[in-house]
C-alpha cells in the first residue's frame, strides 16, 4: 500500500495555463507539507497543513494556492504557470507538526512548463 | 535560519569500497533526518538523530550525529550499486518548536557505486 500518493507523476503544460497536483495520504498522520526541488536537487518547503490548516506558508507567490479537504489529503493548485515553476514537487506527512516526527515523502511530480 | 552543507556535493566510487558524506549545521540539530532519493522517486527515510553522540545502524549503513549537534556523517560500508542515489541531509524543528515540523535540507550528495 503506498503511504503517501501524487497525483499526475509528471505534468507537461504550456506557460500561463493553471494546474493542480493532488497528494493523498493513508498514514493517518495529522500534517501534511509541499516541498519543490530545484533543478539543482535543492527541497525547500512550500506549505505546511496540520489537521487542514496552513501553518507554513515559506515566501511561497500567490500563484500558489494549497488546499486541504481533510487532514488526508493536500493539493497544489498553480495559477498562470511560468517557466521558472519547472521543478519536481514532493509532498510529505508526518504524524504532528510540533515535534521530530518522521515525514514520509510521495513518489513527485515533475511539473514541465514550455 | 539554519543552513545545511554537505559534503562532498558528488561521490563515485567503486563498488566494494567505503565512504562518508558529511552535513554540517550552523546551528545546533534538534532533529537530523537522512534521506535517500532515486533518479524519478521520492526520498526514502533512513535515520533520524537527535541526541549528541547518537549511532545509528541500518544494515551497511551507519547514521552519527557529533556531540555538539551541529555535524552528521553517513557511512557506508562496502558500498553497492543499490546504494547509489542522491542522500540528503534534513534538519528538524528548532529548540523551541516554531518551526512546525518543517525539514530545511541541505544540497544533497549524488552518490555513483560502479559495479
Amino acid at each position: 500500500d503506498t503511504a503517501v500518493s501524487q497525483t499526475p507523476k509528471y505534468l507537461v503544460t504550456q506557460m500561463g495555463n493553471d494546474k493542480s497536483i493532488k497528494c493523498e495520504q493513508n498514514l493517518g498522520h495529522d500534517t501534511m507539507y509541499w516541498y519543490k526541488q530545484d533543478s539543482k536537487k535543492f527541497l525547500k518547503i512550500m506549505f505546511s497543513y496540520n489537521n487542514k490548516e496552513l501553518i507554513i506558508n515559506e515566501t511561497v507567490p500567490n500563484r500558489f494556492s494549497p488546499k486541504s479537504p481533510d487532514k488526508a489529503h493536500l493539493n497544489l493548485h498553480i495559477n498562470s504557470l511560468e517557466l521558472g515553476d519547472s521543478a519536481v514537487y514532493f509532498c510529505a506527512s508526518s504524524l504532528t507538526s510540533g515535534g521530530p516526527d518522521t515525514q514520509y515523502f510521495g513518489p513527485g511530480t515533475r511539473l514541465t512548463v514550455l | 535560519s539554519q543552513e545545511l552543507e554537505q559534503s562532498p556535493q558528488s561521490l563515485i566510487v567503486q563498488e566494494g569500497k567505503n565512504l562518508t558524506i558529511n552535513c554540517t549545521s550552523s546551528k545546533t540539530l534538534y532533529g537530523l533526518y537522512w534521506y535517500k532519493q532515486k533518479y524519478g522517486e521520492g526520498l526514502i527515510f533512513l535515520m533520524m538523530l537527535q541526541k549528541g553522540g547518537e549511532e545509528k545502524s541500518h544494515e551497511k549503513i551507519t547514521a552519527k550525529l557529533d556531540e555538539k549537534k551541529q555535524q552528521s556523517s553517513l557511512h557506508i560500508t562496502a558500498s553497492q550499486p543499490s546504494h547509489a542515489g542522491i542522500y540528503l541531509c534534513g534538519a528538524g524543528p528548532d529548540a523551541g518548536g516554531t518551526s512546525y515540523g518543517k525539514l530545511t535540507f541541505g544540497q544533497g550528495t549524488i552518490l555513483t557505486v560502479h559495479p
